[in-house]
């Protein structure tokens, strides 16, 4: 079975700082794929970010980015320049292809950017 | 941008009543999914629905649980005899289904069981 791990249920960072946000999976399958979501208060769960794990190249999309390491089984999410409305809960999500398309999550982090 | 909706937002039942839990999927998806949270726990799968039948589920989803796509918009979570324990926020999520392709979200229902 698959787990995720979200060490850190809250966070804060300052407006325009950076912060990162830790996630470490468990798993022996080889062919999967890494999602951050986003969950506003009250809002639904927003894609942030998606990796795969056969590609050594770290994903980016704009302000957020991930260092994906492999071996560790390690998939961080970094935000740069934090804006007030990056505050939610983020959540990390595996999904294994070899066992159909469903996500396991994470705990969640509770992020609040602070102005 | 088309949105997975979810009705209702909130819903509170009687222990041992029947609830049903609705979601229009986003339209040219083709594999959906319910994901249910407990309060203060992570989200967890429940069950996949591709072709008008289900294709995985988890442990969770047990006899009391059924799903249905009943007119070909709608896709349904019956919850047959309540508990307590059933208290969750419900999520649906619809996809394209191809490996690695994300899936969207509704915003959930918050079913409370009295």
């Amino acid at each position: 079975a698959q787990t995720v791990t979200q060490s850190q249920p809250e966070m804060s960072v300052q407006e325009a700082e950076t912060v990162t946000l830790s996630c470490t999976y468990d798993t022996s399958e080889n062919n999967y794929y890494l999602f951050w979501y986003k969950q506003p208060p009250s809002r639904q769960m927003i894609l942030v970010i998606r990796q795969e794990a056969y590609k050594q190249q770290n994903a980016t999309e704009n302000r957020f980015s991930v260092n994906f390491q492999k071996a560790a089984k390690s998939f961080s999410l970094k935000i740069s320049d934090s804006q007030l409305g990056d505050t939610a809960m983020y959540f990390c999500a595996f999904m294994n292809l070899n066992t159909g398309n469903q996500f396991y999550f994470g705990t969640g982090t509770s992020l609040t950017v602070i102005p | 941008e088309p949105e997975v909706t979810q009705t209702p937002s909130h819903q509170v039942t009687q222990m041992g009543q029947e609830v049903i839990l609705r979601c229009v999927p986003i339209s040219n998806h083709l594999y959906f999914y319910w994901y249910r949270q407990i309060l203060g726990q992570k989200v967890e799968f429940l069950v996949s629905f591709y072709n008008n039948e289900i294709s995985e589920k988890s442990e969770i989803f047990d006899d009391q649980f059924s799903v249905e796509r009943p007119d070909g918009s709608n896709f349904t979570l019956k919850i047959r005899s309540t508990k307590l324990e059933d208290s969750a926020m419900y999520f649906c999520a619809s996809g394209l289904g191809q490996n690695g392709q994300p899936q969207h979200f509704g915003d959930g229902t918050r079913l409370s069981i009295l």
